[in-house]
Order: C-alpha cells, then structure tokens, then sequence
C-alpha cells in the first residue's frame, strides 16, 4: 500500500524567502509527525499532530517555524524568512494513532538547501 | 532522507557475519525503544521495538536487547548480508510525553562482500 509522500523532493531556496513542504501521511493514520535531520545529526522532533490537533510543539526551533494540518490528513510545515541553518532534511512520518508502541511510518523526506 | 554525514561511527563487517549496534539512551523514564535503518536518500524505516519491561526481543534475523540497569540497548543482526549496510538508529520514547521520539546519533553499518 502507499506510504508517507512528502514534497518536494528537493528544495532550493534564497535566505529570506518562505518555503512550503507538504506531508501525506498513510491512509487512516491519525496521528502525524515532523522531525529535521541535519547534517551530522540525528533526527530532531518537531512537531507532532493528533487529528488536526497540535498537542506538542516543543521542538519548533523559533517562531519563524509553523505546522498546521487539515482534514486529519495532510500537513503543512512552513518555515518564513529562511535562514542558512535551516537547510536540512524535513522528515514526516505517520502513525495509526498516538500511544505508546504506536510504530512511526517515515517517508522519503525533503531536503532544503538555503543559499 | 539523506543518511547523516561524516563523523558517525561506523562499523565494517564481512558479508554473513553477524553485526552488533550498540546504543545508549539517556532518559531512564524512557519506556519503549526503537531502531530504525536509514539506507541512502530515504527515510528511516522500522526495524524492531521493545518495551522497558522485556529486556530482549526477536525478529527475523534481528534481536533487540534492552539493559535498563546501564540504560543500554543494542541491535543484533545475524548473518549480515549487502542490503543491510545503511545508517542505524535507535530512538526512545516516554509514554508520558506523548509519542515525541528522541533518536540517538546514528551508526553507519558497512558489509564487505
């Protein structure tokens, strides 16, 4: 069956500019996830949707960083006057609901690159 | 997603031997575990998990081992074959800060043929 799609693939942006990355989570799934994996870092927890809900933002790096989710399925992460230090690759995963054991699906991420 | 860059550890093993990623964690409230594998310019995808009160767990080819004691968990992979060269993570959860997963640095696991 269909797994997280994210997009775009690849990003190229100007410092200063906003950027758009769209996450589709697997059908069904309710819960929905945004992590960032720089380069020579691990993932890094961003975000996290139960529903449409938002119950964890804790991991937003700075308030130029925002989420929001619509119909329970897709998301939105938005990141307003790109900064170089944000260049990274933007993960989302999904998972049938929230709780402890709940496997994290991930798709293929995209990387944004700040010039 | 592309696999972390150039300062992970990593450990080269011969094509059928058997492959052993260690991890420490940091939160001893952290009550379920996970390792993932993350193969080039994709994301990470589910290996294996455990929950804080068993201390080992097995899959096909794949055993978990989890030692609270010195908040230590590792990944067994028997028989290691080509395809399972790719970065390694293990990641942790505390049920009661919601389903945020912490990841550890990541391990690059090389197999020589």
């Amino acid at each position: 069956g269909a797994g997280v799609s994210q997009s775009p693939s690849n990003k190229v942006t100007e410092k200063g500019k906003d950027v758009e990355l769209r996450c589709d989570p697997i059908s069904g799934h309710t819960a929905l996830y945004w992590y960032r994996q720089s380069l020579g870092q691990g993932l890094e927890f961003l975000i996290y949707f139960q529903g449409n809900s938002a119950p964890d933002k804790s991991g937003l790096p700075s308030d130029r960083f925002s989420a929001e989710r619509t119909g329970g399925s897709v998301s939105t992460l938005t990141i307003q006057r790109t900064q170089q230090e944000d260049s990274a690759v933007y993960l989302c995963a999904s998972s049938p609901m929230t709780g402890l054991g709940e496997t994290q699906y991930f798709g293929p991420g995209t990387r944004l690159l700040v010039l | 997603g592309e696999s972390v860059g150039l300062h992970l550890p990593t450990l080269s093993v011969q094509e059928g031997d058997n492959s052993i990623i260690n991890c420490a964690y940091s939160n001893s409230a952290s009550d379920y575990f996970i390792w993932y594998k993350q193969e080039s310019g994709k994301g990470p995808q589910f290996i294996i998990d455990i929950r804080s009160n068993m201390d080992k767990r097995q899959g096909q080819r794949v055993t978990v081992l989890l030692n609270k004691t010195v908040k230590h968990l590792s990944l067994q992979i028997a028989a290691t074959q080509p395809g399972d060269s790719a970065v390694y993570f293990c990641a942790e959860n505390i049920g009661a800060a919601g389903n945020k997963l912490t990841f550890g640095g990541g391990t690059r696991v090389l197999v020589k043929p």
